[in-house]
């Protein structure tokens, strides 16, 4: 069965620094992967999906991620981090287009002034 | 945003009791999930339903039932609320065009927080 690993629980950096999150998969094949964020108290917001074709995926609010195939990755970046970043973010997966999406533990994101 | 509601907010119940979570949509979309998040787990599927009347388990159904009536609403039912079911539940719901196309962006709702006492 397909996982997906987000090795960092929490991470802390300052505003205005560039943020990397870290996000592996297990699974043979390409799958369908996707970044959300969670804010306090709110509900999941799609950043972005990769299903196939250019590695990099823009999303929105500024964050980008790419797909490593050797590595079985899909990082997401940011190059200058805001307050309004400060929030949980998931990585998910999928095998194919009819199968269930399965989410990592997440990352929780804390910005210092 | 989409149209994604979920009654109540916030509930607290004792162990035994019946619960019903309600989910109601404005987007008139096919597929419709209930996650359950707690910490250090993230996110885990509790029942999805993909049309009126048409539903499968997730990962971690035992426990929950649910119906889907009319397209707009999803009930999750705790027939007998345990401690363990204390979480923060979330819908979902995802458009489609045909087939099962569960990959296609999810909608989450606000969230209800469920304290079983």
């Amino acid at each position: 069965a397909q996982s997906v690993t987000q090795p960092d629980i929490h991470i802390t950096v300052s505003e205005g620094a560039s943020l990397e999150l870290r996000c592996n998969y297990s699974y043979g094949a390409t799958p369908y992967l996707f970044w959300y964020v969670q804010s306090p108290g709110q509900g999941l917001q799609l950043l972005l999906k990769y299903f196939s074709g250019d590695t990099l995926v823009q999303g929105i609010k500024g964050f980008e991620a790419e797909f490593k195939r050797s590595q079985s990755s899909f990082n997401l970046r940011k190059p200058s981090v805001h307050w309004s970043d400060a929030a949980e973010y998931f990585c998910a997966v999928a095998m194919n287009r009819d199968d269930k999406i399965i989410f990592g533990k997440g990352t929780r994101l804390h910005i210092l002034p | 945003d989409a149209g994604i509601t979920q009654s109540p907010r916030h509930k607290v119940t004792e162990t035994g009791t019946p619960v019903t979570l309600r989910c109601h949509q404005t987007e008139n979309h096919r597929y419709m999930y209930w996650y359950r998040q707690d910490p250090g787990h993230g996110l885990r599927l509790i029942h999805y339903s993909y049309g009126v009347k048409d539903t499968d388990k997730g990962e971690v159904s035992d426990g929950y039932s649910v119906s889907r009536s009319k397209t707009e609403d999803f009930l999750l039912t705790l027939e007998s609320a345990t401690s363990s079911q204390t979480s923060v539940y979330f819908c979902a719901i995802s458009e489609t065009e045909t087939g099962r196309k569960i990959t296609d962006t999810q909608y989450f709702g606000p969230g209800t927080r469920l304290t079983v006492l």
